[in-house]
C-alpha cells in the first residue's frame, strides 16, 4: 500500500525566512504533485513533478523530486503572509486496468507571521 | 472555459437520510475522480470513472456508497443512510486523459448530525 508522509504537520515562520517542507512515499511514483489549499477552498495545482532530478519555481516556491530517495521538497524563499496555506503533496500512480489515482500526504499547516 | 462544478456547496444531514452530490467535471475529460477529506485530513480517493465505466472503486468506504456516471460526463456520488463519520467534504476532479492532471471542484461539505 502506497503511504505518503509529510513534514512538518505544522510550521509557523516568519516573514523572511526560508523553509523547507519534505514528502516522502513508500512506492514508484508515475508523477508528484504539490497542491496549495487555502481554508474552506479547493486544491489548486502548484507543481507537477515528473522525473528525477526534476526541479520547478514560482515565485518564492520551488519544488524538487529524487525519486531514488522517493523524497519531494517544496522549498520556501523569504516567507510573507499570502504564502499561509495548508500544503499537499500527492503521488499519481497508474494500476492495471484501473487506471491512476492520487495517494495525498497529510499536509502541512504553513502560518506566516509578521 | 469553466472548470469543474459541484453541487450542493454545503449539505446538511441527519443521520439515516440518502443525499446525492453532484459533479460536472471540465467538458471532454475522459477521466472523472472522487475524494473524501475529513477536516484536518488530506483528500482521499473514492472511486474512479473513465468515460461511463467505474473502473475503481476501491476506496468507497462501506456498501452505502455508491457513484455512478451513466453518460460519461456528470457524475452523482450517493451516501445511503448517512451516518456522523460521513462528515467531511467530498472533491470531484476531472482530467482529460490517464495520469494527466487532475482539476478539482470547490467540493460539497457535508455535515450529518
Amino acid at each position: 500500500e502506497l503511504k505518503v508522509e509529510q513534514n512538518p504537520l505544522f510550521l509557523s515562520m516568519q516573514e523572511g525566512k526560508n523553509y523547507t517542507i519534505y514528502c516522502n512515499y513508500s512506492t514508484t511514483s508515475d508523477r508528484l504533485y504539490w497542491y496549495r489549499q487555502d481554508p474552506g477552498k479547493s486544491l489548486e495545482s502548484l507543481f507537477v513533478l515528473l522525473s528525477n532530478g526534476a526541479v520547478k519555481q514560482e515565485g518564492r516556491l520551488m519544488a524538487s523530486l529524487d525519486t531514488k530517495a522517493r523524497l519531494s521538497t517544496l522549498h520556501i524563499t523569504a516567507a510573507v503572509h499570502d504564502l499561509s496555506a495548508t500544503y499537499f503533496c500527492a503521488v499519481d500512480v497508474i494500476y492495471e486496468s484501473s487506471g491512476d489515482k492520487l495517494t495525498f500526504g497529510t499536509g502541512t499547516r504553513l502560518a506566516v507571521r509578521p | 472555459g469553466a472548470g469543474v462544478s459541484q453541487s450542493p456547496r454545503y449539505k446538511v444531514a441527519k443521520r439515516g437520510q440518502d443525499v446525492a452530490l453532484r459533479c460536472d467535471p471540465i467538458s471532454g475529460h475522459v477521466s472523472l475522480f472522487w475524494y473524501q477529506q475529513a477536516l484536518g485530513q488530506g483528500p482521499e480517493f473514492l472511486t474512479y470513472f473513465q468515460n461511463e465505466a467505474q473502473l475503481d472503486k476501491s476506496g468507497l468506504p462501506s456498501d452505502r456508497f455508491f457513484a455512478e456516471r451513466p453518460e460519461g460526463s456528470v457524475s452523482t456520488l450517493k451516501i445511503q443512510r448517512t451516518q456522523q463519520e460521513d462528515s467531511a467534504v467530498y472533491l470531484c476532479a476531472s482530467s482529460a486523459l490517464t495520469l494527466g492532471e487532475q482539476f478539482f471542484g470547490p467540493g460539497t461539505r457535508l455535515t450529518v448530525l
